[in-house]
């Protein structure tokens, strides 16, 4: 059991290039979130998902696009990469079958270091 | 201001201390709450949870809630360098719909 699996770890892009970060999970989970984090920042949402093909905005979806054509993946995509879009990016995702509340505890990928030249 | 405040620290302390890390919060429909912990270049890791008011232990952790003064805490007893992370509040609000992270406090346990 993998639980949530990012990939790539590392990357280096140019600004203005594009790139997809890849976000799977094999909980069965529901709802699925990428967030950002940077020094002082905390985590920030940017895109969650409720269900495969449902996608909403988050704190801070500017500059992001994401899909969930499928129930156990949700992709982030940047179309042009800024210097601003340099930070750590952490999937996430939750609903257990145990129900309650406690279906909305988070679980979190390992993430995804960018950096934006 | 913040809905969720967290001190960001770093806080530095010797093995086998008792370490307190707090988070403070406004709105009073949070009823759910959390901790991560994250090692460096990792992911948060659930830690702990509680449901409204009160202290709950596991093993070395205890959490404690008291909703009136909307205050959260998180106490490491004996506490050993491998407990050296940073240290995430989460609250949930009473229809379990929105959860709100805090920005973490960087623990570090000296030998």
């Amino acid at each position: 059991n993998a639980g949530v699996t990012q990939t790539p770890k590392f990357r280096v892009l140019k600004t203005g290039q594009s790139m997809t970060l890849l976000c799977a999970q094999d909980m069965n989970h529901e709802y699925m979130y990428w967030y950002r984090q940077d020094p002082g920042m905390g985590l920030r949402l940017i895109h969650y998902s409720v269900g495969e093909g449902t996608t909403a905005k988050g704190e801070v979806p500017d500059g992001y696009n994401v899909s969930r054509l499928k129930k156990q993946n949700f992709l982030l995509g940047l179309e042009s990469a800024a210097p601003s879009q340099t930070s750590v990016y952490f999937c996430a995702s939750s609903y257990a079958l145990a129900g309650g509340w406690t279906k909305n505890i988070q679980y979190f990928g390992a993430g995804t270091r960018l950096s934006v030249l | 201001q913040k809905e969720v405040e967290q001190d960001p620290g770093p806080l530095s302390v010797p093995e086998g201390a008792i370490v307190s890390l707090n988070c403070t919060y406004s709105n009073s429909a949070f009823q759910y709450f959390m901790w991560y912990r994250q090692y460096s270049r990792k992911g948060p890791e659930l830690l702990m949870y509680t449901y409204s008011s009160g202290n709950k232990e596991d093993g070395r952790f205890t959490a404690q809630v008291d909703k009136s003064s909307k205050y959260i805490s998180l106490f490491i007893r004996d506490s050993q360098p491998s407990d050296s992370a940073t240290y995430l509040c989460a609250m949930l609000d009473s229809s379990a719909s929105k959860i709100i992270f805090g920005s973490g406090t960087r623990l570090s346990i000296r030998p």
